[in-house]
């Protein structure tokens, strides 16, 4: 059964600090892996998706990076703002690729 | 850019009443899911929705759950009789193709559910 985790719960850097929120997963026979961005009380916004046969995935100052024999995916962010806040998530579709299974999320303050 | 839109963004029902909860989302999209998140809790899968049947449902979504595509650009999650234990968000996502095949999900902003 995948289960996916996320280190640390809750990060809180100063502004401009490079940053890196890792996500875990236990079966890694997956498809892709995919980051989200969830605001307090909001839905959520696709950041990157990472396909098995890629090792990494870049958007601006986010970039992802996928190691699928270790279990293990990194999101770094570049020059952090306080627009950043927010809880970043990942996760990974089943083998069957109908259900995605989500990590518990970094929850990331950036102070300005 | 295209958007998964959900309605209404709250509800607040009374325990045992029916509950409607409509999405629209993105229109060349095939696959249809809906997700749920307790307050302070992971975001958990409910059920996916493929050429109008059921493709996969977890646990949770019992027979008190029902899901439907009534028209070719609206998909409903029903909730028959709610309980308190249903109080959560409720996510409406869509994607070109199943999220195992490569596709890539697409969240709308949600519909609160308070049961009281």
């Amino acid at each position: 059964k995948q289960e996916v985790t996320q280190i640390p719960a809750a990060l809180s850097v100063p502004e401009g600090e490079n940053l890196v929120l890792n996500c875990s997963f236990t079966d890694s026979a997956i498809y892709n892996l995919q980051w989200f961005r969830q605001d307090p009380g909001k839905g959520l916004t696709s950041l990157l998706l990472i396909q098995s046969s890629q090792r990494e995935q870049t958007s601006g100052r986010l970039n992802a990076s996928l190691d699928k024999s270790s279990g293990r995916s990194t999101l770094y962010i570049a020059a952090s703002q306080p627009g950043d806040s927010a809880t970043y998530l990942c996760a990974v579709p089943n083998t069957g690729g109908f259900k995605t299974i989500f990590g518990a999320g970094t929850r990331l303050f950036v102070k300005a | 850019e295209p958007e998964v839109t959900q309605t209404p963004s709250h509800q607040v029902t009374q325990m045992g009443q029916e509950v409607i909860l409509r999405c629209v989302p993105i229109s060349n999209h095939l696959y249809f899911y809906w997700y749920r998140q307790i307050l302070g809790q992971k975001v958990e899968f409910l059920v996916s929705f493929y050429n109008n049947e059921i493709s996969e449902k977890s646990e949770i979504f019992d027979d008190q759950f029902s899901v439907e595509r009534p028209d070719g650009s609206n998909f409903t999650l029903k909730i028959r009789s709610t309980k308190l234990e249903d109080s959560a968000m409720y996510f409406c996502a869509s994607s070109l193709i199943a999220g195992g095949q490569t596709g890539e999900l697409f969240f709308g902003e949600g519909s609160r559910l308070t049961v009281l």
